[in-house]
């Protein structure tokens, strides 16, 4: 099956720094990715969807500023959260899509 | 507006015994598809079952099966035969807008197997 992974798998930064976060789709190619957001014990609630070579669509609330999205390749898609605070600390799951979303292991972020 | 709900926030069932776990959906498109993810610990989201909306039979995967009921816009997960490591978050998530291969996730249900 499609498989998605995501680097890295758990993050701690400080205030103030940047991280940025891979996702790539390892046997198959991903016109579309997307990255979603989990707080605990809380649904996925989607941030944005990337197309490769094109500017990234973002949901409703999302500030596109600060997270910086960069869809390279029709493998690769990254999430870069500018100026981390702890209230970015999450779990953040991409997702990369050829007919149905395939979904990455997710990336605990920790901001301190 | 598309809308997934999901109505019970926890679940307890004996091990080796079925659970039913449910999922309503809101949508005007005619075309639809609706998922069911497991959600371990880990994080990982794992799929389990899809059901399209003009599929004329219910899916099944294994254990799993998928009871829709279109008129009632509802797709419940059944899980036979539940094991211990069944035990985990369950997510139904429906493509929202159609065609767009974005997916909105209801708020889960957290199942726990009883030895």
């Amino acid at each position: 099956g499609a498989v998605v992974s995501q680097h890295p798998s758990w993050v701690i930064c400080k205030s103030g720094t940047s991280v940025k976060i891979e996702c790539r789709s390892l046997d198959f190619q991903a016109t579309t990715m997307f990255w979603y957001r989990q707080f605990p014990k809380q649904s996925l609630m989607l941030m944005a969807t990337s197309n490769e070579g094109s500017k990234a669509t973002y949901e409703q609330g999302v500030e596109k500023d600060k997270f910086l999205i960069n869809h390279a390749s029709l493998t690769l898609s990254t999430l870069t959260v500018t100026s981390a605070h702890p209230e970015d600390s999450s779990f953040y799951i991409c997702s990369a899509s050829s007919y149905e979303q395939y979904f990455g292991p997710g990336t605990r972020l920790t901001v301190t | 507006a598309q809308k997934i709900t999901q109505t019970q926030p926890g679940m307890f069932v004996q091990e080796k015994e079925a659970v039913t776990l449910d999922c309503t959906y809101d949508t005007s498109d005619p075309s639809y598809g609706l998922f069911w993810y497991k959600q371990p610990s880990s994080g990982e989201m794992i799929f389990l079952i899809y059901q399209g909306s003009y599929d004329q039979q219910n899916a099944t995967e294994g254990r799993y099966s998928l009871n829709f009921q279109k008129a009632r816009k509802s797709a419940n997960l059944v899980i036979s035969a539940s094991q211990l490591g069944d035990s985990a978050m369950y997510f139904c998530a429906m493509e929202a807008p159609s065609g767009t291969y974005k997916y909105i996730f209801g708020t889960g249900t957290r199942l726990k197997v009883l030895a």
